[in-house]
């Protein structure tokens, strides 16, 4: 089973779409959280930090079920702007674990 | 958040000859972390790279094939040795930032291509 895995997109979805992206984890003890985004040719950038208590930047809301051992992260309002691949990434110590990345594109 | 100057962008390298890599960061870091990125692939942690000691390498991963430099707080290099058409990829440096619950910040990336 692999530490990090993703809905396997590609996710294509006209501009103004609600898009939600999943991701579960393996390492139960794992501490922290992130979403983050990757444009094509260019490093990753954080988008996110996720919490237990879930939590909302703009038009992007980020949860956590630590229960079940899943992160989520909710897109409102698609903008074009938003095609992107998007990484779930699970942070153990100082190590961090990478999910294959979900691949989103936002159409006219 | 720490600022990442990473070279060179990209090249293109023949078999059997070495890249190095540089990192250089605006600021004090412990640690910083190198990752693969293959075509089409996530991330994954080459090694660790620790002042004053010697680099902390993932399994499946060798000092003899990726020698990494750590002379002080700010600088790393990486040497991707003996290239083969495999070791075609992306490699980004990184360190833990102080944004977003020490996340990490990626370097620009160095986009490699044996042939």
């Amino acid at each position: 089973r692999k530490e990090v895995e993703q809905d396997p997109g590609p996710f294509n979805v006209p501009e103004g779409a609600t898009v939600a992206f999943n991701c579960t984890y393996s390492n139960s003890a794992s501490q922290s959280f992130f979403w983050y985004r990757q444009d094509c040719r260019k490093e990753p950038k954080l988008l996110m930090s996720v919490y237990s208590s879930g939590n909302e930047d703009g038009r992007f809301t980020a949860q956590l079920n630590r229960a079940s051992q899943y992160i989520s992260l909710l897109i409102r309002d698609s903008k074009l702007s938003d095609s992107a691949t998007y990484l779930c990434v699970v942070k153990d110590n100082n190590d961090m674990r990478f999910g294959a990345g979900t691949r989103l594109t936002v159409k006219p | 958040s720490a600022v990442i100057s990473q070279k060179p962008s990209r090249d293109i390298c023949q078999r059997g000859t070495s890249l190095t890599i540089q990192c250089q960061v605006d600021s004090q870091v412990t640690m910083m972390f190198w990752y693969r990125q293959q075509p089409g692939q996530s991330l994954t942690l080459i090694a660790t790279a620790n002042q004053g000691s010697e680099a902390t390498y993932e399994s499946g991963f060798v000092i003899d094939k990726f020698p990494i430099s750590r002379p002080n707080l700010t600088f790393s290099t990486l040497t991707v040795s003996n290239l083969s058409p495999e070791d075609s990829s992306i490699y980004l440096c990184s360190v833990s930032s102080w944004v977003g619950d020490y996340g990490y910040t990626f370097g620009s990336g160095t986009r490699l291509t044996v042939v």
